[in-house]
This record gives C-alpha cells, sequence and structure tokens, in this order.
C-alpha cells in the first residue's frame, strides 16, 4: 500500500458545526502532516507529527484540533470555522524527516 | 524567512516541446529539493527529487539540473505530453530533522495538441 487515504473527500460545514478530517496511511511512515492550501497557492504547513507526537504548529488557530491515535491514523477536528477556512486540506506521511513526502488528495472543505 | 523563488508563474508549449521550470534559494542548508505535479482537486504527487551531491537526475521524461554554486535548480520535461498539463512546484528542505518543506509558489503548465 503506497497511499495516504483522506476522508471525506468533500465536506460543507457551518460556522457552528464541529466536524473532523480522517487521514490514514499503512506504509509504516511516522512523520504525518496536515497542510491547507488555498486556490492557486502552494500548501502551507499546519501540524506535524512525528512518532505520534506532535511536533510543529504552525500558529495555527485553536478551531483546528490535530490527533494522533496511532501511527497510521491522523485527524483534524474543526469547530466553529470560519468561511476564509474553506480549501483544500492536504494529509501527508514520509518516512522519516527531509524524505519524501506522500500526500492523499485532499478534502475539499467549504465553511458556509 | 527561508524562500525558494519559482519561475516561470504560467507556461504554455506545444506538445513535443520542452518546457523548463526553474526554483532559486538563499538557504544553504537547504539539502533536499523534490518537484511535485498537482492536478485539479488532487495532491500534490512527487515527481522527482534530488540532492546536492549530484548536478542532474533523471528519472523517464522528467530531469532535474542543478546548480550548487547558483542556489538554483530546475525541472525539464522532454517530450511533453497533453497529460502533463500540471502545476508544478519545487520545494527544498534542510537536514535531518527537518519536517519542513519549503514551496515555491508554483508553476502552471498547458501543454497545447
Amino acid at each position: 500500500d503506497t497511499e495516504v487515504t483522506q476522508t471525506p473527500k468533500h465536506l460543507v460545514m457551518g460556522m457552528t458545526n464541529k466536524k473532523s478530517l480522517k487521514c490514514e496511511q499503512h506504509m509504516g511512515h511516522r512523520a504525518m502532516y496536515w497542510y491547507k492550501q488555498k486556490a492557486k497557492k502552494p500548501p502551507e504547513l499546519m501540524f506535524v507529527y512525528s512518532y505520534e507526537k506532535l511536533s510543529i504548529n504552525e500558529s495555527v488557530p485553536s478551531r483546528f484540533s490535530p490527533e494522533c491515535p496511532n501511527s497510521s491514523l491522523l485527524n483534524l477536528h474543526l469547530h466553529a470555522l470560519q468561511p476564509e477556512d474553506s480549501a483544500l486540506y492536504l494529509c501527508a506521511s514520509s518516512k522519516e524527516a527531509n524524505y519524501g513526502y506522500t500526500f492523499g488528495s485532499g478534502t475539499r472543505l467549504t465553511v458556509v | 524567512q527561508q524562500q525558494v523563488k519559482q519561475s516561470p508563474q504560467s507556461l504554455i508549449v506545444q506538445k513535443g516541446g520542452i518546457p523548463i521550470i526553474n526554483c532559486a534559494y538563499e538557504n544553504t542548508a537547504f539539502d533536499y529539493f523534490p518537484w511535485y505535479q498537482q492536478f485539479p482537486g488532487k495532491g500534490p504527487a512527487l515527481l522527482i527529487a534530488i540532492r546536492p551531491d549530484v548536478s542532474e537526475k533523471k528519472e523517464g521524461r522528467f530531469t532535474i539540473s542543478f546548480n550548487k554554486s547558483a542556489k538554483q535548480f530546475s525541472l525539464h520535461i522532454m517530450d511533453s505530453q497533453p497529460g502533463d498539463s500540471a502545476t508544478y512546484f519545487c520545494a527544498a528542505s534542510s537536514g535531518a530533522g527537518s519536517y519542513q518543506l519549503t514551496f515555491g509558489k508554483g508553476t502552471k503548465l498547458s501543454v497545447i495538441p
């Protein structure tokens, strides 16, 4: 298995909703990432988990809450989002630091 | 702030042409330089990557040229096809233990039949 699987593929949520994005990989990668990508822009790093511990939080608002239940799973919990949070949310994993990332196909999030 | 400058922003070539996308960096600690290909609605896919101990790397129709002294690297796509139409991002990262990729702003490539 050489894929990073993200669910759901599309999500529409209201500003008062709570939802979660899920990411799964079975490549034995020990680093997992959440990125946010706006249209026509490069991905922006949000969080990094290394060996299931949060190692980087790029000053992301607390309405985004990451969770790494085990080495294969990564969640992003969403609460009280704003319309400007609408974007493609990408999960990625890598075997180790400074090595090729594998990205998932992303979740297209729309906040209404 | 660490930066990777990518050019051009967009590029149109005829089928069979050789599009070239260029990137320049300032941080001499960067030692891993990947290129990603992204189709609309999809995540970026790793295309090819290079480390600074080599000046060129080729995988299929894709070639990275690397100039360490100039702190520049470029992607060449040989015999380009309409299916290569996508956005291409260069990136860089530094050192063992660094999980952060610094991306260029991207190049939208259109290959016309």
